[in-house]
């Protein structure tokens, strides 16, 4: 079973906020939920994290609902450059495992 | 300078040959991971070590032995290569465990291995 949902692709206007919802309802109280992403065939790459609060760096914002059960990856202004499969996952025991992802394409 | 390098980046060869892996991370990290992203592009963990002790150890099949001669190297050799075992592979590393609470994992750059 997969331990997060995303969707497998979505699309977004170069300049315009790309907003990736991830599903996540078996994460536990402690547990992170981090977001990567992966550009072509390049080494997956870290975006943030958070446990409890919505973070901000500047990469991406990261809003986590109350009850921590699903997660969304804010990029405020999409570039091309953004086109890639991006991941959320969490770890817990030895589970370490890196969901589908969605393929964000910026389009100009 | 890199912080996780892993050699070589491609490698081709026969079936039944025996090759290795290498990776070293300079960032001081405690932990280190050994990923397989097959062709369907799934991200599956292989093994991790902390402090030079075996952590993660997922099913894979006996014939992949990482080694860890220092928290700062892991090594995945690989004996009698399958056409299956065609893939990317990479090196992750961490400051601490996923016991740790937060814990960030920086990759490398992967290696492509090609099995004919």
């Amino acid at each position: 079973d997969a331990k997060t949902t995303q969707p497998p692709s979505m699309d977004c206007a170069e300049g315009r906020a790309a907003n990736l919802p991830c599903n996540h309802s078996t994460i536990s109280g402690n547990e992170y939920v981090y977001w990567y992403r992966q550009i072509h065939s390049q080494g997956p790459q870290y975006i943030i994290h958070g446990l409890k609060n919505n973070e901000t760096n500047e990469m991406a914002s990261l809003i986590i609902t109350e009850d921590r059960k699903s997660s969304t990856l804010i990029l405020p202004h999409a570039t091309l450059r953004d086109t890639a499969v991006y991941y959320c996952m969490f770890y817990n025991n030895n589970d370490m495992r890196f969901g589908a992802g969605t393929r964000l394409t910026v389009k100009p | 300078d890199t912080a996780v390098s892993q050699t070589p980046k491609y490698l081709v060869t026969q079936m039944g040959n025996d090759k290795s892996i290498k990776c070293e991370q300079n960032l001081g990290h405690d932990t280190m991971y050994w990923y397989k992203q097959d062709s369907k592009k799934f991200l599956k963990i292989m093994f991790s070590y902390n402090n030079k002790e075996l952590i993660i150890n997922e099913t894979v099949p006996n014939r992949f032995s990482p080694k860890s001669p220092d928290k700062a190297h892991l090594n995945l050799h690989i004996n009698s290569l399958e056409l299956g075992d065609s893939a990317v592979y990479f090196c992750a590393s961490s400051p601490g465990t996923f016991r740790s609470g937060a814990n960030v994992l920086t990759f490398g750059a992967g290696s492509r291995l090609t099995v004919l």
